[in-house]
């Protein structure tokens, strides 16, 4: 089974920060690497695909890149919308999320 | 417009089975590369995926829950279910189902959730 491991577990940051988040696959995944977004409540959203690719109507803020086994998902400007639970999850082999990163209020 | 909803149970006893059926609109589960699969969250811990199955109707499990689950679907009904045999207090959680538009991308669009309490 291949492990992912986010870092942080948690992040306090304020508007306008630029916010990086980090994920670790335990074996190489190429670029079959996905993020989400989750508020309190609701389902996730997908933010990123294929370790870069923004889906369709997210902002221009959220970025991805990485490969391999070592990921990053960089918010540019954070935006008071943009406060959430944030997950990685490959889909080289099945599919395995990581145990996300919470984005607070600083 | 793709939209999913999942039914079924909130409450289920221990060493009960449960079936949760996952309603699509929007798409067609016939359709080459499309999927659909499902994951759940306990309270406040993160995401894991279960099943998964496959247009063609080839199945992926999770390997920690192979022996208790099932999904199945039904296309004329536009309806994908998952059975879980035998479950206990630790399989309490909100379970989505989510569409998978082909093998290199991954779930684009989720239902909204149920939450399932496993509890006598």
């Amino acid at each position: 089974d291949i492990q992912m491991t986010q870092s942080p577990s948690t992040l306090s940051a304020s508007v306008g920060d630029r916010v990086t988040i980090t994920c670790r696959a335990s074996q190489s995944i190429s670029s079959w690497l996905a993020w989400y977004q989750q508020k309190p409540g609701k389902a996730p959203k997908l933010l990123i695909y294929k370790a870069s690719s923004l889906e369709s109507g997210v902002p221009s803020r959220f970025s991805g890149s990485g490969s391999g086994t070592e990921f990053t998902l960089t918010i540019s400007s954070l935006q008071p919308d943009d406060f959430a639970t944030y997950y990685c999850q490959q889909y080289n082999s099945l599919w395995t999320f990581g145990q996300g990163t919470k984005v607070e209020i600083k | 417009q793709i939209t999913l909803k999942e039914s079924g149970p909130t409450l289920v006893k221990p060493t009960q089975t449960l079936t949760l059926t996952c309603t699509f609109s929007g798409f067609s589960l016939s359709t080459s590369g499309v999927n659909v699969g499902w994951i759940r969250q306990p309270p406040g811990k993160a995401l894991e995926w279960l099943a998964l199955i496959y247009w063609d109707d080839d199945k992926r499990y999770s390997p920690s829950l192979k022996s208790r689950l099932t999904i199945t679907k039904d296309t004329s009904k536009n309806q994908v279910v998952l059975t879980m045999i035998n479950v206990d207090p630790v399989d309490t959680a909100t379970y989505y189902c989510a569409h998978r538009p082909t093998s290199g991308h991954t779930f684009d669009y989720w239902g909204q959730g149920t939450l399932v309490t496993v509890s006598s």
